[in-house]
């Protein structure tokens, strides 16, 4: 099995609600990534998590919060986001070492806040 | 740490003529190379990527990728593009225990 996985393939949410994102794979794989990517644009990174633990946070809003129960699971808690969050939001895994493997990507979750 | 320019954010190109999409790296160590493609609404899917050895890589739908260590590039090229092969296209760099950086994207639109 050499696919990511990620539920709900869209969402559209109000700025008072709270969701969650997921993400799976089943490859073995020690290293979990969020991205988020806006149209035209390349992917940014938001979180790498390592061994489950996280290992990068790059500055994101509090606003979004990860979480990784065991090896295989990835989500991404939302609450009061803003419309400036709408994008699409990528889940990818690696082995480790990350740098020197390649990463496998999901099929994303398209985000909309009204 | 390391960075990637893309050299060309459009290119447009006709059924069966050759392509090359460019791509330019900065890094003071070691580095690893990957092209990625993405289909519009979908996520990424790897194309090619150069971590040792040989410094021509190819991909199974003719795609090839040169790591060129003088001149910091891995410049992505097609000898005949198809319809098909419309998307947007990504080179990315990453250093060992180090996170992946991305380039700002190429649009091929490939026209009949």
């Amino acid at each position: 099995d050499t696919e990511v996985t990620q539920t709900p393939k869209h969402l559209v949410m109000g700025m008072t609600n709270k969701k969650s994102l997921k993400c799976e794979q089943h490859m073995g794989h020690r290293a979990m990534y969020w991205y988020k990517q806006k149209a035209k644009k390349p992917p940014e990174l938001m979180f790498v998590y390592s061994y489950e633990k996280l290992s990068i946070n790059e500055s994101v809003p509090s606003r979004f919060s990860p979480e990784c129960p065991n090896s295989s699971l990835l989500n991404l808690h939302l609450h009061a986001l803003q419309p400036e969050d709408s994008a699409l939001y990528l889940c990818a895994s690696s082995q480790l070492p990350q740098g020197a493997n390649e990463q496998f990507f999901g099929p994303g979750t398209r985000l909309t806040v009204l | 740490a390391q960075s990637v320019t893309q050299l060309d954010s459009q290119v447009p190109v006709f059924e069966e003529a050759p392509v090359e999409l460019r791509c330019n790296y900065s890094s003071s160590v070691s580095v690893y190379l990957f092209w990625y493609v993405q289909y519009p609404n979908q996520g990424l899917q790897l194309l090619l990527k150069y971590l040792s050895g040989s410094t021509l890589v190819e991909s199974i739908n003719g795609f090839e990728a040169e790591f060129n260590k003088s001149q910091t590039s891995f410049h992505l090229r097609k000898p005949s593009v198809h319809i098909s092969d419309t998307a947007e296209y990504f080179c990315a760099v990453s250093e060992e225990n180090n996170d992946m950086r991305f380039g700002a994207g190429t649009r091929l639109t490939v026209k009949p």
